[in-house]
């Protein structure tokens, strides 16, 4: 099955802009989701077919994919957005693999 | 708005066994495909098996595959996972998720997820 690979952490200023890759072979053959997580919740989705949002995310989350590197990006970073960051993706040998996250700290 | 409420978690045995559930509201379960997802404590999150809306495609992750068996009951909005032969390893927070899409083998987003139930496995 393939991989999705995350840089550990993230750390930027408030205001700043953050960016979360994720990195896979197969990525240009499939859709990619972003989550988010924060302490003692279940993961929430932020971004669905790539670039979608679902209704209540705020404009701030963006997804984009360029083939085997998917990225999402946090404009304008709030304290309130320090949380881990999971991407996923359909893996067509019929599994479901998830990034092993990144932990995004607003300095 | 979906919700989803897990139950069935608890302390368990090497070698045990457990059932877990998932109960359904605010959305037509009979539409949707439905997933498991777990998180062992203070790592990532690994999907573990999924369902068709019908219940007829169903799939697995390697390290549960032979252990574990999901099914569902569309007439009781319920989503449920068998688990035999536990191990430390399988030791996680257990996720019931929506998916967006009814049919299970889809690029679709794992849009609703309930609170989480802990499996612990220990002697």
């Amino acid at each position: 099955s393939s991989e999705l690979s995350q840089p550990p952490s993230v750390s930027v200023f408030p205001g700043q802009t953050a960016s979360i890759t994720c990195s896979g072979d197969d990525l240009d053959d499939t859709y990619v989701s972003w989550y988010q997580q924060k302490p003692g919740r279940p993961p929430l989705l932020l971004i669905f077919k790539d670039i979608k949002r679902p209704s209540g995310i705020p404009e701030r989350f963006s997804g984009s994919n360029s083939g085997r590197t998917a990225t999402l990006t946090i404009s304008g970073i709030q304290v309130m957005d320090e949380a881990d960051y999971y991407c996923q993706a359909w893996d067509t040998s019929r599994s479901f693999d998830f990034g092993a996250g990144t932990r995004v700290t607003v300095l | 708005e979906a919700r989803l409420a897990e139950s069935g978690g608890g302390l368990v045995q090497p070698g045990g066994s457990l059932r877990l559930s998932c109960a359904a509201s605010g959305f037509n379960f009979d539409a949707y495909a439905m997933h498991w997802v777990r998180q062992a404590p203070g790592k990532g999150l690994m999907w573990v098996s999924g369902l068709s809306w019908s219940g007829d495609v169903f799939g697995y992750a390697d390290s549960v595959r032979g252990r574990f068996t999901i099914s569902r009951d569309n007439a009781k909005n319920s989503l449920s996972l068998q688990m035999i032969s536990l191990t430390t390893e399988d030791m996680a927070f257990y996720y019931c998720v929506k998916s967006a899409d009814s049919q299970l083998w889809t690029s679709a987003a794992f849009d609703h997820w309930g609170l989480g139930t802990l499996v612990t496995v220990s002697s």
